[in-house]
């Protein structure tokens, strides 16, 4: 069956620092990976996606995640946190449907708090 | 243009009475999905509706449970005889599945959460 597992419940840097979300997935075909951003009270933003092609993915925020087949793994990185990242991140699978993708299968999501 | 919204944004019901949550997809997307977030289970898919096709209901918890999509738009789902455990926050995403395209980004509302007493 397919999953997502997001290793990291809560994750604490400090502003300017690097930070790296770790997400594997468990998928027996191509995955269409996904990240997508939650702060407080909002809904889900996508920060970025993996369909295919450069395994190194750019989105938006200064935000980027690196598709590794061999490890099964989507991390999601940022070389330097701004106060203003902190929230909840939510990695995700999505389920194809001869072809066409269906639902997203999502992982418990890290939440990342930012210091001063 | 406006994204996918969702109403209300907050209900409280009390156990046994039934609901109605209501999502306005992003005009012209022709795929619909619903989502519940909550704290024990993270999020869960519930339903997904794409264009005239029968919708794809594995993710439904129980048959008091259901959703309609009426003129390929709007959607309802609808929770018959609350209980205190489908308290949540519903979610509501859409995405433009063009023909020939195999793939999409799903755009989601701000969601509904639900309060059973």
């Amino acid at each position: 069956a397919q999953s997502v597992t997001q290793p990291d419940i809560h994750i604490t840097v400090s502003e300017g620092a690097s930070l790296e979300l770790r997400c594997n997935y468990s998928y027996g075909a191509t995955p269409y990976l996904f990240w997508y951003v939650q702060s407080p009270g909002q809904g889900l933003q996508l920060l970025l996606k993996y369909f295919s092609g450069d395994t190194l993915v750019q989105g938006i925020k200064g935000f980027e995640a690196e598709f590794k087949r061999s490890q099964s793994s989507f991390n999601l990185r940022k070389p330097s946190v701004h106060w203003s990242d902190a929230a909840e991140y939510f990695c995700a699978v999505g389920v194809s449907y001869g072809g066409s993708q269906g639902n997203l299968i999502f992982g418990k999501g890290t939440k990342l708090s930012v210091k001063p | 243009g406006a994204g996918v919204s969702q109403s209300p944004s907050n209900k409280v019901t009390e156990k046994g009475k039934d609901v109605e949550l209501r999502c306005d997809p992003i005009s012209g997307h022709t795929a619909l999905y619903w989502y519940r977030q909550s704290l024990g289970q993270g999020l869960e898919f519930l339903i997904y509706f794409q264009g005239n096709s029968a919708p794809d209901k594995s993710g439904l918890p129980s048959d008091r449970f259901s959703a309609e999509r009426t003129g390929g738009s709007v959607s309802t789902l609808t929770i018959q005889r609350t209980q205190q455990e489908d308290s949540a926050v519903y979610l509501c995403a859409s995405s433009l599945v063009a023909a020939g395209a195999s793939t999409d980004t799903q755009y989601f509302g701000p969601g509904t959460r639900l309060t059973v007493l």
